[in-house]
């Protein structure tokens, strides 16, 4: 069964550096998302994205994030200059149409 | 403001026994209604989804929900639960945005524990 795929599971990393969390959507999807779960509070949406360029962002998604599809299968997420609050866990979403979303398993992502 | 309550954070039962996750809503639109389930070191597993028609959906692993439009509700319950099911359970709200999905909102999700 095909599935959404994300790396690394965990990565720590030391607050101001830049972090990348990869993405691999469902090969035939058409629309893309991040979605993030700090520790004990709700799954909040960050981003969407469809035809090469942001559909909708919400006010969490400031200028230190950013979204890419460098090569037509990877769907990257971009933290610029990392803070302690950015710890959480991040999820990739995809879906055609349909609107069902299907989420890979989250890239932990722990800022010291 | 669009949100979702899922009031009970954590919930007990018994192997065998019926369940009810409990969820309500608050939608500008005509929402899209969705049950997510999470293992643990798992992502979130699409349960069931509500967009319209029949107000009693059919999901995956002998769970089923019912849209209450007059309530805002959207309850998750199974009629036997098996140990298996323990895991977080996640209710969330939406709307089509164009062609496809717009943002989802979840709620703070529900811990289910199953006793043997």
């Amino acid at each position: 069964e095909p599935e959404v795929t994300q790396t690394p599971s965990h990565q720590v990393t030391q607050m101001g550096q830049e972090v990348i969390l990869r993405c691999v959507p469902i090969s035939n999807h058409l629309y893309f998302y991040w979605y993030r779960q700090i520790l004990g509070q709700k799954v909040e949406f960050l981003v969407s994205f469809y035809n090469n360029e942001i559909s909708e962002k919400s006010e969490i998604f400031d200028d230190q994030f950013s979204v890419e599809r460098p090569d037509g299968s990877n769907f990257t997420l971009k933290i610029r200059s990392t803070k302690l609050e950015d710890s959480a866990m991040y999820f990739c979403a995809s879906t055609r149409e349909t609107g069902e979303l299907f989420f890979g398993e989250g890239s932990r992502l722990t800022v010291l | 403001a669009q949100s979702v309550t899922q009031p009970d954070i954590h919930i007990t039962v018994s192997e065998g026994a019926s369940l009810e996750l409990r969820c309500n809503y608050s939608y500008g639109a005509t929402p899209y209604l969705f049950w997510y389930v999470q293992s643990p070191g798992q992502g979130l597993q699409l349960l069931l989804k509500y967009f319209s028609g029949d107000t009693l959906v059919q999901g995956i692993k002998g769970f089923e929900a019912e849209f209450k439009r007059s309530q805002s509700s959207f309850n998750l319950r199974k009629p036997s639960v098996h140990w298996s099911d323990a895991a977080e359970y996640f209710c969330a709200v939406g709307a089509r945005r164009g062609s496809t999905l717009g943002r989802l909102y979840f709620g703070r999700g529900t811990q289910l524990t199953v006793w043997p």
